[in-house]
């Protein structure tokens, strides 16, 4: 069964606006992961919840977990056109391993 | 992307042939994880593998698929006979150790297309 789940499967926006994914999940985990990729590229590790912290930040990301709902979201604020790229999470729920269980990625549009 | 290779980064096999994709972690990691993505889908595990042994290969087709990771050279993914299904990108990850939280080092992939 799917894992993470990511809601919108596309989201198109200005340039300059905040862009807000949201991610769910359905059993406990370690972490939560969110990746950047471009289109026919690699992975891009963008930043690591553990399931103890509520709210992260980098640069103009916000990440939030909230363990009782099983979600969490990935907020980008200011887009840029550079941001165009798919967004997924990934989870751990296996103790002691690398063994991520990704979502089907949302589809950023950053319209210039 | 902190240095793990992969090759090719795009091959074209016709049905029945095999496909070889290779991986070489990040210099110093002994833990590589293959991944399959399919068009428009997320990354699915397929196998984790340490020096010369396969820890992990749940995510595997029973058939036709095989990883190795040897105590010298690149993990390899051989897929025999290969079917129109097996078209995927292919992504190898490293990591130092199986510490959860400890982020894993994606390459670029390799795309598979079966013609």
């Amino acid at each position: 069964s799917q894992q993470g789940e990511e809601d919108p499967q596309a989201l198109s926006i200005q340039e300059g606006e905040n862009a807000t994914m949201n991610c769910s999940y359905k059993t406990s985990i370690n972490n939560l992961q969110w990746y950047r990729q471009n289109s026919g590229r690699g992975l891009v590790h963008l930043i690591l919840i553990r399931s103890n912290e509520r709210e992260k930040h980098s640069g103009r990301l916000r990440v939030t977990l909230d363990t009782s709902k099983k979600s969490s979201s990935l907020l980008i604020t200011a887009s840029r056109a550079a941001d165009t790229a798919s967004y997924f999470c990934a989870t751990d729920p296996y103790q002691g391993a690398q063994k991520l269980v990704f979502g089907q990625g949302t589809r950023l549009t950053i319209n210039p | 992307n902190a240095g793990v290779m992969q090759n090719p980064r795009h091959l074209v096999r016709r049905r029945g042939q095999e496909a070889r994709l290779r991986c070489s972690p990040v210099k110093g990691h002994s833990h590589v994880y293959w991944y399959r993505q399919l068009p428009e889908e997320g990354l699915k595990f397929m196998v984790y593998l340490q020096k010369e042994n396969i820890i992990d290969e749940s995510g595997m087709p029973k058939e036709r698929f095989s990883a190795e990771f040897p105590k010298e050279g690149p993990s390899i993914l051989r897929i025999q006979q290969v079917v129109r299904g097996d078209s995927a990108a292919y992504f190898c990850a490293s990591s130092p150790s199986t510490v959860s939280g400890n982020t894993i080092y994606f390459g670029e992939g390799s795309w598979l297309t079966v013609v």
